[in-house]
């Protein structure tokens, strides 16, 4: 089945720099590539999402990149700011149904 | 328009009991996904359903359990219940646009087993 290794696995910024969270995947069939964000006592919320004929996708602060050739994808915030604290989840699908996903990345932004 | 919606959020069991989560999809989405999420496992997929049918299983023993009505709405059941199934069970609604499937969470019900 698809293995979706995320890091790091904690990682404090200070407000107003920028977050980078890496992922990489092991089947090449996989297609499309979401990110979530869960915050403290609720579920994961969808924040953007790529599919594997795009290389970049941009959403105001919020920008992911795919490297189907690596296998590889990232998640870039800019300009952190206290509400961006949560944890962040890669995920992968493959057209079986179920997504597969990193083991979370804790973002803290330092005031 | 409506996001997923779990009942209970919260439930506190003793080890051997069973329990039933229920899980509403956002209106019109006809998949439904059952996740859980611990700690030291982080999310791990239990089941799906389409149109009443299980499509798909993950590696979970047969103490856990799902079905769909009609509606769409699912639940999962976990019978005899043991320390380590205490987690966040979290129930994703599932649509299929362009052949990509984007999935949006409830915010979960909270286990406890004791």
């Amino acid at each position: 089945g698809e293995n979706v290794e995320q890091h790091p696995s904690t990682l404090s910024v200070q407000e107003g720099d920028s977050a980078v969270i890496k992922c990489t995947y092991s089947d090449s069939a996989s297609n499309y590539f979401p990110w979530y964000k869960q915050e403290l006592g609720k579920g994961p919320q969808l924040i953007i999402d790529i599919r594997s004929n795009v290389g970049e996708k941009k959403d105001q602060r919020i920008a992911v990149t795919l490297n189907k050739t690596a296998k590889h994808f990232s998640l870039h915030i800019t300009e952190t700011q206290p509400e961006d604290s949560a944890v962040y989840f890669c995920a992968a699908y493959r057209n079986d149904y179920k997504l597969s996903f990193g083991a979370g990345t804790t973002v803290t932004v330092r005031a | 328009k409506a996001g997923v919606t779990q009942t209970p959020r919260y439930l506190i069991k003793t080890r051997g009991q069973q329990v039933t989560l229920s899980c509403s999809p956002i209106s019109g989405h006809r998949s439904v996904s059952w996740y859980q999420q611990t700690p030291g496992q982080g999310l791990q997929f239990l089941f799906e359903y389409f149109s009443e049918t299980q499509r798909n299983k993950g590696n979970f023993p047969g103490r856990f359990s799902g079905r769909q009505f009609s509606n769409s709405r699912s639940e999962m059941n976990v019978s005899t219940l043991e320390l380590g199934d205490s987690a966040l069970y979290l129930c994703a609604s599932f649509i299929r646009t362009s052949g990509i499937g984007e999935q949006f969470f409830g915010p979960g019900t909270r286990l406890t087993v004791l």
